[in-house]
């Protein structure tokens, strides 16, 4: 079955770290560039970061230093490492992947909670 | 960044309406304009691509158009399933990508 599934997620304080994983199964991982995306309880979508086939890295300012995505073929997954954690960093994480390089997402994971709290 | 403008926010229809969202472009993005659909509780899932494709497994009454700054998602006969909330996504210019506000489609 083609899937994607996270896990990593949890409680942390602020100024903490917490590492994600996105496990793939059911296609060819490493042809496909590969995304996580986030959603705030109640809120819109927001990307999060981007990863290349080739391992090139893309982020938007409000997280960029402080998160670093990165991948790993042989083990069919992806990885969202953040770091300096802040209250607005709260949401569901979802890894997605990229459809033929198009930055359009034809398949995500059900996603994982990151709580950031005192 | 271009900023993704939804029309409306939300609306309510009966199951055999005809439906149609709005998304505006901040600027002009050709046709690098994506639709999702998101059921409370679920991950989103890719509707159409490249303002006008449909994805793969996505029933033909969901269509897209537009080009440049206009675009529309249109479901020609609501069904049951598809009460849920609906996003547009700009890729012309990446990074970073950007989402609509969202659709919330709800029954009358």
């Amino acid at each position: 079955e083609v899937q994607l599934v996270e896990s990593g997620g949890g409680l942390v304080q602020p100024g903490g770290s917490l590492r994600l994983s996105c496990a793939a199964s059911g296609f060819t991982f490493s042809s496909y560039d590969m995304h996580w995306v986030r959603q705030a309880t109640g809120k819109g979508l927001e990307w999060v970061s981007a990863i290349g086939t080739a391992g090139d890295t893309y982020y938007p300012d409000s997280v960029k230093g402080r998160f670093t995505i990165s991948r790993e073929n042989a083990k069919n997954s992806l990885y969202l490492q953040m770091n300096s954690l802040r209250a607005g960093d709260t949401a569901v994480y979802y890894c997605a992947r990229d459809s033929d390089g198009r930055w359009y997402f034809d398949l995500w994971g059900r996603g994982t909670l990151v709580t950031v709290s005192s | 960044d271009i900023q993704m403008t939804q029309s409306p926010s939300s609306l309510s229809a009966s199951v055999g309406d005809r439906v149609t969202i709005t998304c505006r472009a901040s600027q002009s993005i050709s046709k690098f304009l994506h639709w999702y659909q998101q059921k409370p509780g679920k991950a989103p899932k890719g509707l159409i691509y490249a303002a006008s494709s449909l994805q793969s497994g996505v029933p033909s009454r969901f269509s897209g158009s537009g080009s440049g700054t206009d675009f529309t998602l249109t479901i020609s006969s609501l069904q049951p399933e598809d009460f849920a909330t609906y996003y547009c996504q700009q890729s012309y210019s990446t990074p970073p990508i950007t989402f609509g506000g969202g659709t919330k489609v709800e029954i009358k």
